[in-house]
């Protein structure tokens, strides 16, 4: 199977662009689709992004999600950051068998 | 609009077995188009997924938990559950129930807190 890195901690501030990113260990990045979700303190994960670049209705175009071959790494932008931005984003992916894999999360901090 | 709700005993004895039901409201587990999961984040730390089960009963499973881990479903009462055999300390965490596209989990529970402790 494989891993899913992220950085542990990102920060930047308001209305500045930030972008997090989700490294797969083995395999292509490209072979299965990559989905973010944001978590914010004492809540349920939520979608942000699905299969790369999908945003589902509801959430804003200031988030993007692309795939890079070349560094076999997905990545989750967020431009116009807001305070309400501040949360726990995953990577998330799954194998030929249809496991799932979650990167261990990023932590985004606005201030 | 579908929603999940997590239940079943916060408090679990180490060696014992874990055992949660996720209710399933406003549409039908039957669904030909979703797979129904279970994740687990321990406190502090992040998401780990624990497996999932299609309506048919076809059941995936984390492989360092396969060993320990029965997910089952019933179609009659629109729920599916979760057993986690031989638990320990390191299993205390939230257990969230999801649906499940192919790819991504689209609605989640809101969590239940379960605590491994004697």
């Amino acid at each position: 199977n494989f891993m899913l890195t992220q950085p542990h901690s990102v920060s930047e501030s308001p209305g500045k662009t930030v972008t997090i990113s989700c490294t797969r260990s083995s395999g292509s990045i490209a072979s299965n689709y990559v989905q973010w979700y944001q978590q914010r303190p004492g809540s349920s994960p939520t979608t942000v992004i699905y299969e790369d670049n999908q945003r589902p209705s509801g959430v804003p175009d200031r988030f993007s999600g692309s795939i890079d071959s070349s560094s076999n790494s997905a990545s989750l932008t967020i431009s116009g950051l807001k305070t309400e931005d501040e949360a726990d984003y995953y990577c998330q992916s799954y194998d030929s068998s249809i496991h799932v894999v979650f990167g261990g999360g990023t932590k985004l901090t606005v201030l | 609009q579908l929603q999940l709700q997590e239940s079943g005993p916060g408090l679990v004895k180490p060696s014992e077995t874990l055992s949660l039901t996720c209710t399933v409201s406003g549409g039908s587990i039957s669904s030909s188009s979703y797979y129904w999961g279970w994740i687990r984040q321990p406190p502090g730390k992040g998401l780990e997924w624990i497996g999932s089960i299609y309506y048919s009963g076809s059941t995936y499973y984390n492989p360092s938990l396969k060993s320990r881990v029965t997910i089952s479903v019933d179609t009659s009462k629109n729920q599916f559950s979760l057993k986690l055999s031989s638990v320990t300390a390191a299993d205390t965490a939230v257990y969230y129930c999801a649906r499940r596209t192919f790819y991504a989990f689209d609605i989640w529970g809101q969590g239940t807190m379960v605590t491994v402790s004697s």
